[in-house]
């Protein structure tokens, strides 16, 4: 059971460049997360899915697109890349549930860096 | 808005001292609040978890929280640093009943000296 796995884990790009950054789980989770962690902001959500086929936009979702065509993925992608996209990139997912709180399962990361 | 404030960037405490991070988060209802740490160049691992079952929550390694509401407050304590817990921590809050998104706090980074 790998949990949430990231790929890749590192990568620099060029301004201008696209890349795709790709998400998987293995719990069968409902929800899945896109977030961005810069320094002294925390995590700031950029696209979520609630379900195979669909996704929203969440806080910061400019320059970003995704896509869920399998329930267990969730890929993330940048068109155009800009030096402001430098950051490192967190996938997470939590499973569909009745109750109130619903903890959000975190992969390790993938750490860009765009020139 | 709903929002949590740590009010603390950094804080430093000497190994086998007490370790003290404070949250405070606003919302209309009855929150979720969680607490996750970070290690460096690791992803986030969950700590421990406020659901109203208990007002006092106790997580993994030695460390626990108390909500409350009266004060909008979710501190995280330890009552003896380890060197290992050297980290990020993030407060975090679902807001209200109904959603499943989170709204982190922007982290608070603790140091321990030896």
């Amino acid at each position: 059971n790998a949990g949430v796995t990231q790929t890749p884990k590192f990568r620099v790009l060029k301004t201008g460049q696209s890349m795709t950054l790709l998400c998987a789980q293995d719990m069968n989770h409902e929800y899945m997360y896109w977030y961005r962690q810069d320094p002294g902001m925390g995590l700031r959500l950029i696209h979520y899915s609630v379900g195979e086929g669909t996704t929203a936009k969440g806080e910061v979702p400019d320059g970003y697109n995704v896509s869920r065509l399998k329930k267990q993925n969730f890929l993330l992608g940048l068109e155009s890349a800009a030096p402001s996209q430098t950051s490192v990139y967190f996938c997470a997912s939590s499973p569909l549930t009745s109750g109130h709180y619903n903890e959000q399962f975190f992969g390790p990361g993938t750490r860009l860096t765009v020139l | 808005a709903q929002s949590v404030t740590q009010l603390d960037s950094h804080v430093s405490v000497s190994e086998g001292t007490p370790v003290l991070l404070r949250c405070n988060y606003s919302s209309s209802y009855s929150p979720s609040l969680f607490w996750y740490v970070q290690h460096p160049n690791k992803g986030l691992q969950l700590l421990l978890k406020y659901t109203s079952a208990a007002t006092l929550v106790k997580g993994i390694n030695g460390f626990e929280a108390e909500f409350k509401k009266s004060e909008t407050s979710f501190h995280l304590t330890k009552p003896s640093a380890h060197m290992s817990d050297a980290a990020e921590y993030f407060c975090v809050v679902i807001p209200s009943w109904g959603t499943y998104k989170y709204i982190f706090g922007t982290g608070t980074r603790l140091k321990v000296l030896a």
